[in-house]
């Protein structure tokens, strides 16, 4: 079983669309969870920590669901900017400081 | 600014050659970390310190090597026993612990050709 498994997508929406993302993990013990955007061609970029109590930014909302080991990133209002490849993150190790990157959902936002 | 800087962005390499990819953060971060990605692949992690003058092998340390001398240093070599060199070299750092979130650098595009 893979270890971070995301759907490669591209999910294809219109301005303004609310779109979803789910990612699921394998280690019951993991402790830290995140979510990382990465334009074409460039370094990932943080865009949000996932609490268990759930956590929103704008028009971003992640929750974690521990039981059934699986995370989702909710983006409302799509923007033309919105484009690109999101990644989900997760510590693997408890007590460790390594992270285990999913391989990205790609998302891409029409006019 | 705070961050973290890689040099060269683009490299070029003939085979057979060892090459050394630069990273330096201003952070104070004490973990540093070196990961690869190929098109259409998740990061892999090749090597992370977590100290200074300790560091530890990821899940392809094979062909390369590192060192850690300075807190704000952590470059490394990719050396000719790597078979596939090929690839986008990312570099981050993090305060120590599980929680902490990473932050890469722009990266090294290397070539082999």
């Amino acid at each position: 079983r893979k270890e971070v498994e995301q759907d490669p997508g591209p999910f294809n929406v219109p301005e303004g669309a609310t779109v979803a993302f789910n990612c699921t993990y394998s280690n019951s013990a993991s402790q830290s969870f995140f979510w990382y955007r990465q334009d074409c061609r460039k370094e990932p970029k943080l865009l949000m920590s996932v609490y268990s109590s759930g956590n929103e930014d704008g028009r971003f909302t992640a929750q974690l669901n521990r039981a059934s080991q699986y995370i989702s990133l909710l983006i409302r209002d799509s923007k033309l900017s919105d484009s690109a490849t999101y990644l989900c993150v997760v510590n693997m190790l408890a007590g460790y400081s390594t992270l285990t990157f999913g391989k990205g959902t790609m998302l891409l936002v029409s006019p | 600014d705070g961050g973290i800087t890689q040099s060269p962005k683009y490299l070029f390499r003939k085979e057979g050659q060892n090459v050394t990819l630069s990273c330096e953060q201003n952070l104070n971060h004490d973990a540093m970390y070196w990961y690869r990605q190929d098109p259409g692949q998740g990061l892999r992690l090749i090597y992370y310190s977590q100290i200074v003058n300790d560091f530890q092998k990821g899940d392809i340390a094979e062909g390369y090597s590192v060192s850690r001398e300075k807190k704000e240093s952590f470059p490394l070599t990719v050396t000719s026993a790597q078979k596939n060199p090929t690839a986008f070299y990312l570099c981050a750092s993090s305060m120590t612990g599980s929680y902490n979130e990473q932050f890469f650098g722009p990266g090294t595009r290397l070539t082999v050709l």
